[in-house]
């Protein structure tokens, strides 16, 4: 069964604490692997797009990494304002087309 | 603003009531996705268009819920009969489909409460 898991559920870090969010998968047909960052109430904005395993995307104070069964999101010093939940998605091959699959999330929780 | 826009950003009803969202998608995107999202879990995936023709519904979709894009531009989401389990946030999102890019922008949400 295609499957996307996020680990840890919640992260709670002191400012300038680097760290790494998990997204494991478990598909047929990889077309993309998304990470998105969500603020409460608030819809997914998008951060990175992965194609193939070894590629590698940065923006600011994230970098997201692919292998062929996971990603990681690091994140590098961070500050109070990048606390929010981060979302992992995977575009994959399905009968007659592709579809997407989210995971759960991470609660990124960064203290002053 | 160029992005995608969803209206209205709230809703509350009492359970039996119908419902219809909009979603305004970027516009040179020519798929529209919806999503239904609760609280702690990520966005499941509902209905996605491509253009004005609907390609996909999700087993989730009941036959209370109907889509359209009539013109291949803004969609509306219609929930007949409310439940209160149809409380959720409505996510719509759109992309631009060609061979490597198939990124989905998403817009802020229609949060529904279901009384």
């Amino acid at each position: 069964e295609d499957q996307v898991t996020q680990s840890p559920e919640a992260l709670r870090l002191q400012e300038g604490e680097s760290s790494s969010l998990n997204c494991s998968y478990t598909v047929s047909g990889l077309r993309g692997l998304f990470w998105y960052r969500q603020d409460p109430g608030k819809g997914p904005e998008f951060l990175f797009t992965l194609y193939s395993a070894g590629e590698e995307k940065e923006k600011e104070r994230l970098k997201a990494t692919l292998t062929k069964k996971e990603s990681f999101l690091h994140i590098t010093a961070p500050k109070p304002e990048d606390s929010a939940t981060y979302l992992c998605a995977v575009r994959m091959r399905d009968t007659g087309g592709f579809k997407t699959i989210f995971g759960a999330g991470t609660r990124l929780f960064v203290k002053a | 603003d160029t992005g995608v826009s969803q209206d209205p950003r709230h809703k509350i009803t009492k359970r039996g009531q119908n419902v219809t969202f909009r979603c305004d998608p970027i516009s040179e995107h020519n798929r529209l996705y919806w999503y239904r999202q609760t609280l702690g879990q990520g966005p499941e995936f509902l209905t996605y268009f491509q253009n004005e023709a609907q390609l996909e519904k999700s087993r989730l979709l009941s036959d209370r819920f109907s889509a359209e894009r009539p013109k291949g531009s803004f969609s509306t989401l219609e929930i007949q009969r409310t439940e209160q389990g149809d409380s959720a946030m409505y996510l719509c999102a759109s992309s631009l489909e060609s061979l490597r890019k198939d990124t989905q922008y998403f817009g802020p949400g229609t949060r529904l409460t279901v009384l």
